[in-house]
């Protein structure tokens, strides 16, 4: 099986721009969860869609926001980018069909704001 | 979810166990003991998880104290590719609401395995 493809995987952007990040699910995989990591707090969780519907948020602003597709796919985009929006963006994707299980992560994305 | 604790960093021997503990004394009788580990700028993987009884797979064992307040991830022959952080997480079960998709991550342990 092919893992979580994360894509692009780095990206420089300037204050007040937008950015769009894309996800590709494991094959089978209708949950894709995205999240942000920066040294100073940590893994912290965005938001999660399944069938196209966001089902869970986290504490982020409204520049924060994502989409999925039919096929599962995801993409989550920020506007009006921030010096500290820049962070390594993470999505995973999981198949809640099988009791308690695991996310697998993609590599993610790195994102420099300057 | 139930909070847990670790400690900040650990050393091991390469081809020497690494047991890494981990508290986590307000877990409830549902919520499961998930373990996964981040090798720098990878995203975190996958190790192990367990209820009650103590799991092994091919990469690693969980033992978790019959209280549930406590468990120790134990990597047998920790190589040097095991360095990494390691994040104990406790959730419940495939649930609704706030519980869709989110792992709450905390700073984790940083397990460096040295030759």
């Amino acid at each position: 099986k092919a893992g979580v493809t994360q894509t692009p995987r780095y990206l420089i952007k300037t204050r007040g721009q937008q950015v769009t990040l894309s996800c590709s699910p494991i094959s089978g995989h209708r949950s894709v969860s995205w999240y942000q990591q920066t040294p100073g707090q940590g893994l912290q969780f965005l938001f999660e869609y399944f069938s196209e519907t966001q089902r869970n948020k986290g504490n982020f602003p409204g520049r924060f926001s994502g989409r999925q597709f039919s096929n599962s796919r995801s993409e989550m985009n920020v506007s009006t980018l921030e010096l500290g929006d820049s962070a390594l963006y993470l999505c995973a994707s999981s198949d809640p069909g099988q009791l308690n299980y695991g996310y697998t992560f993609g590599s993610g994305t790195r994102l420099t704001v300057v | 979810d139930a909070k847990t604790t670790q400690p900040t960093s650990m050393d091991c021997a390469e081809g020497r166990a690494a047991n890494l503990p981990c508290n986590h004394s307000t877990i409830s009788g549902n919520e499961y003991v998930y373990w996964y580990r981040q090798i720098h700028s990878q995203g975190p993987q996958y190790i192990i998880h367990g209820l009650k009884n103590n799991e092994t797979n091919e990469m690693a064992s969980l033992i978790i104290t019959e209280d549930r307040k406590s468990s120790t991830l134990i990597l047998p022959h920790a190589t040097l590719r095991d360095t990494a952080v390691y994040y104990c997480i406790v959730r419940g079960p495939s649930a609704g609401g706030t519980s869709y998709g989110k792992l709450t991550f905390g700073q984790g342990t940083i397990l460096t395995v040295h030759p």
